[in-house]
């Protein structure tokens, strides 16, 4: 089965920028592999913050954006918010099954 | 606004079977472009897509759990349900339902419940 990989921590500053990545061990992510980001706080179930590599929803804060960056899936955050501290996961599809990566912890500190 | 809310036994023994329901209120399951979805969370996988049915009953099952895994949905009361058998320490962690949309241009998760800890042990 696929196997996706993310970073597994990340530390950003406060009204910084920074991109994660998720990675797929079959090959280059495509826009068919549906790529989605997910935020999870502690004791929360996960939010949904972007579908298709690069849709948000309408609760989505724009300082969110999602594309498709050599050969991964990426999110990026700008202007980082103290509140954007959480786990983040991606999911793809990839060979007829859905696959969630292993999660980016993101500090910010 | 789509509300999920799962329900079911919180502690589970050993070798017998997990049974979950989730109830969906304010939309109506019966959706042609909605995957009702089972995910789960343990320690020891992080996040896991464990299935997702169609209002009609068309499944899929993750391949990992396949030969564990029945969902049923029952549009009478607008809810879905999962069935794990021949449970094991492994199957312990957090189950959430979901609806994953199922467009050509929207594949997104977007409504979860709020999940519910199952405790497999004896």
């Amino acid at each position: 089965q696929t196997v996706v990989t993310q970073e597994p921590s990340l530390t950003v500053s406060p009204g910084g920028t920074v991109t994660l990545t998720c990675a797929s061990s079959t090959g280059a992510v495509t826009s068919g592999s549906h790529a989605s980001w997910f935020q999870q706080r502690p004791g929360q179930a996960p939010r949904s913050l972007i579908y298709n590599t690069n849709n948000k929803h309408s609760w989505t804060p724009a300082r969110f954006s999602g594309s498709l960056l050599g050969g991964k899936a990426a999110l990026t955050l700008s202007s980082v918010q103290p509140e954007d501290e959480a786990e983040y996961w991606c999911l793809l599809y990839s060979g007829d099954a859905w696959v969630f990566g292993g999660g980016t912890k993101l500090t910010v500190l | 606004q789509l509300q999920l809310q799962e329900s079911g036994p919180r502690l589970v023994k050993p070798s017998e079977t997990l049974s979950l329901t989730c109830t969906v209120s304010a939309a109506s399951i019966s959706s042609s472009t909605s995957c009702w979805v089972w995910i789960r969370q343990t320690p020891g996988n992080g996040l896991e897509h464990i299935g997702c049915l169609y209002y009609n009953g068309n499944p899929y099952y993750n391949p990992s759990l396949k030969s564990r895994v029945t969902m049923s949905v029952d549009t009478s009361r607008d809810q879905f349900s999962l069935k794990l058998s021949s449970v094991t320490a492994a199957d312990t962690g957090v189950y959430y339902c979901a609806r994953h949309r199922a467009t050509a241009t929207d594949r997104s998760i977007d409504y979860w419940g709020q999940g519910t800890l199952v405790t497999v042990s004896s």
